[in-house]
């Protein structure tokens, strides 16, 4: 069974920084590339970033480039998101998704996590 | 302002068939397949179509999506009370370079 488990979440000041993990189990990690996906409250669901299963290809969204950074360790079986500058409006539950075919174009993200919170607040 | 433009709202009875309007552009929809997913609040999102009209496994037969030109629908039939639920739709976009979603539409089944 695909589970994807994100972690390291919390309440910190406009500024700072917070690394976010998303630990995946049930299939070959080192297979597929990783996303990570947001939703603001009451906002609907804005694309982050995303990295392809060798780290070579990597973008992000104009509102993080910049600040945030994806990366993942493959031995690991872990996806990573490096938070810094953080604002108010990266408020959000963050979630990290896998794209469903390990090649070829992007066609969707078929196993999501849960989701951990970040809240930037004075 | 989403690149992806979804209706904010959409409603149906019991056993009725609703359809979900999805547009975009050239940049995106146009030239790049479209999935769909269904997302409460707090919870994992769930991908219901992907590829504009595959579904994975396990979605049952009622959920089924379409593409033409620019836009794309996601149609479901025999609606059920469990169907209540946010829906968006997302596709690459070759301009952004990056995964565009819609605004999201709130289902309500009455």
């Amino acid at each position: 069974e695909v589970q994807l488990v994100e972690s390291g979440g919390g309440l910190v000041q406009p500024g700072w920084s917070l690394r976010l993990s998303c630990e995946a189990s049930g299939f070959t990690f080192d297979d597929y590339a990783m996303h990570w996906v947001r939703q603001a409250p009451g906002r609907g669901l804005e694309w982050v970033s995303a990295i392809s299963w060798n780290s070579v290809t990597i973008v992000y969204a104009d509102s993080v480039k910049g600040r945030f950074t994806i990366s993942r360790d493959n031995a690991k079986n872990s996806l990573y998101l490096q938070m810094n500058s953080l604002r108010f409006e990266d408020t959000a539950l963050y979630f990290c998704a896998k794209k469903i075919h390990s090649s070829g174009r992007w066609v969707g993200l078929d196993y999501w996590g849960h989701g951990t919170l970040v809240t930037v607040s004075s | 302002q989403s690149v992806l433009t979804q209706p904010p709202s959409a409603s149906g009875t019991p056993g009725q068939r609703v359809t979900i309007s999805c547009s975009g552009s050239s940049s995106n929809i146009g030239s790049n397949a479209v999935s769909w997913y269904r997302h409460l609040p707090g919870t994992a999102p769930k991908l219901v179509i992907y590829s504009n009209d595959q579904r994975p496994s396990g979605v049952p037969d009622r959920f089924a999506g379409s593409k033409s030109g620019t836009s794309a629908s996601l149609a479901i039939s025999g609606l059920q009370s469990e169907d209540d639920s946010d829906y968006y739709c997302a596709a690459w976009d070759d301009s952004l370079n990056g995964v565009v979603f819609g605004g999201g539409t709130k289902l309500t089944v009455l």
